[in-house]
């Protein structure tokens, strides 16, 4: 069964960097045919999702976040990583880290599957 | 961007009553449309995935159809652990987006 966790910082001051990790377990992060992504939810809101990282490092951004995000991944550790900077008070949200199946080309066509519990990240000075 | 639109905002139906949750695309997204389940202070749980093909471990009451930019989630015979918000999502076209959600209570 595979598990994914999120760690990092519940606090970020603004026009700081926010910075995120999800360590996956139960499962290889290099399995062929996923992606690994981040989807935020703000407080009483719908979903959005930020992007998602092949475990070569192949990713693709959200447009309306692009300049503002890195995804990374580290396969030795079988993590993967989230910053988003010059954050705001708008950024505050609940993020998750979640397993995009099915993919191929880039697209992934059967859901995020597998979902890590979210972690609160409020901007705040 | 595909805007996904969901009807109605709230559902107010009976146990072991059906329900009917509805998602539009503002553009087509074939048949790529995941539905999703979401309780208080717990991450989305996918559903229904292609449209109509539940995911691993889903009851057989929830069924999804449609296509193009209509499309339907549909809950047989409504048990107490189906209270929820439920979320469509379109994964045709980058970035991939998610609806308002419907949030199904107890009448």
């Amino acid at each position: 069964q595979v598990q994914l966790l999120e760690s990092g910082p519940g606090l970020v001051k603004p026009s700081q960097t926010l910075s995120l990790t999800c360590t996956v377990s139960g499962g290889s992060i290099r399995s062929s045919g996923y992606y690994w992504s981040w989807i935020r939810q703000h407080p009483g809101k719908g979903l959005e999702l930020i992007g998602y990282i092949y475990y070569s490092g192949s990713t693709y951004y959200n447009p309306s976040l692009k300049s503002r995000v890195i995804i990374s991944v580290d396969t030795s550790n079988n993590q993967f990583s989230l910053k988003l900077s010059s954050v705001t008070a708008a950024d505050t949200a609940v993020y998750y880290c979640a397993r995009a199946g099915n993919c191929s080309g880039g697209g992934c066509y059967s859901g995020f599957d597998y979902w890590g519990q979210g972690t609160l990240v409020t901007v705040s000075s | 961007e595909r805007v996904m639109t969901q009807s109605p905002a709230t559902l107010s139906v009976s146990p072991g009553e059906r329900a009917t949750l509805s998602c539009r695309a503002s553009q087509s997204v074939s048949s790529n449309l995941a539905w999703y389940q979401q309780k208080p202070g717990q991450a989305p749980r996918l559903l229904i995935y292609g449209a109509s093909t539940r995911a691993t471990g889903v009851p057989a009451r929830f069924s999804g159809s449609g296509s193009e930019t209509e499309f339907t989630l549909t809950i047989s015979s409504l048990q107490s652990e189906d209270f929820a918000v439920y979320y469509c999502q379109q994964s045709n076209n980058w970035p991939y987006t998610f609806g308002q959600g419907t949030k199904l209570e107890i009448k």
